[in-house]
């Protein structure tokens, strides 16, 4: 299967933005989804694990979440700051192999 | 404090190989399915391969199999990925990542180690 994301999204500082990643073929909730944060030069941090759970470290203006009816899952990040800007990947994996959305620049101006 | 040191990457000519290494510290490492994923200059994170956590299962990305082997030795708090038959295509930074959860979630990645195929 694949997941598919928009290549950018761009929002102003204080709003809401909303990533999503679109399964191509089975569930989207057969297996869970993860979501991780990468600025430049960076390695990637998770940000939401198993569809929906924080790490401890990541504010809660950050959540994610699943939708069976257009099998896709969303990353939402409210309160938007400058230091949100990064690309964003969402990731599956179904037991054996690992499958990466192709990831969305979020522009925050 | 948990640490993922690459190292190994390099210039290599097409049709080359290289050894990729991976030194793991403040983790119990034995008891991890641990990864490799690359990101092409430019490019999204693509998933290389995965190994079990005693080495008795391992997978791979289709246009890696055959010419890449993934290896731990648990002793040594170390993960491994030998590439052969290299090409401009297999160019990227390459990281070492550790799977923290059974949903696949890679809750410690290194620093990236970057592989250059050109002639």
């Amino acid at each position: 299967f694949m997941l598919t994301q928009p290549h950018s999204v761009s929002e102003s500082p204080g709003k809401t933005v909303t990533i999503s990643c679109t399964r191509s073929s089975g569930s989207i909730a057969s297996n869970y989804v993860q979501w991780y944060q990468q600025r430049p030069g960076s390695s990637p941090t998770t940000v939401i694990y198993d569809d929906h759970i924080r790490p401890s470290a990541v504010p809660d203006r950050i959540s994610g979440s699943i939708d069976r009816s257009s099998n896709s899952a969303s990353l939402t990040i409210s309160g938007l700051k400058i230091e949100d800007e990064a690309d964003y990947y969402c990731q599956s994996y179904d037991g054996t192999t690992v499958v990466f959305g192709g990831g969305t620049k979020l522009t925050v101006l | 404090e948990v640490q993922l040191v690459e190292s190994g990457g390099g210039l290599v000519q097409p049709g080359g190989s290289l050894r990729l290494s991976c030194a793991a510290s403040g983790i119990i490492f034995s008891s991890y399915w641990m990864s490799w994923v690359r990101q092409a200059p430019g490019k999204g994170l693509e998933w290389v391969a995965n190994i079990k956590q005693d080495g008795s299962e391992k997978y791979y990305v289709d246009s890696v199999k055959g010419r890449f082997t993934i290896s731990r030795d648990n002793a040594k708090n170390s993960l491994y990925l030998q590439m052969n038959s290299l090409s401009a295509e297999d160019t990227a930074v390459y990281y070492c990542a550790r799977v923290g959860r059974v949903s696949g979630d890679f809750d410690y990645w290194g620093q990236g180690t970057l592989v250059t195929v050109s002639s």
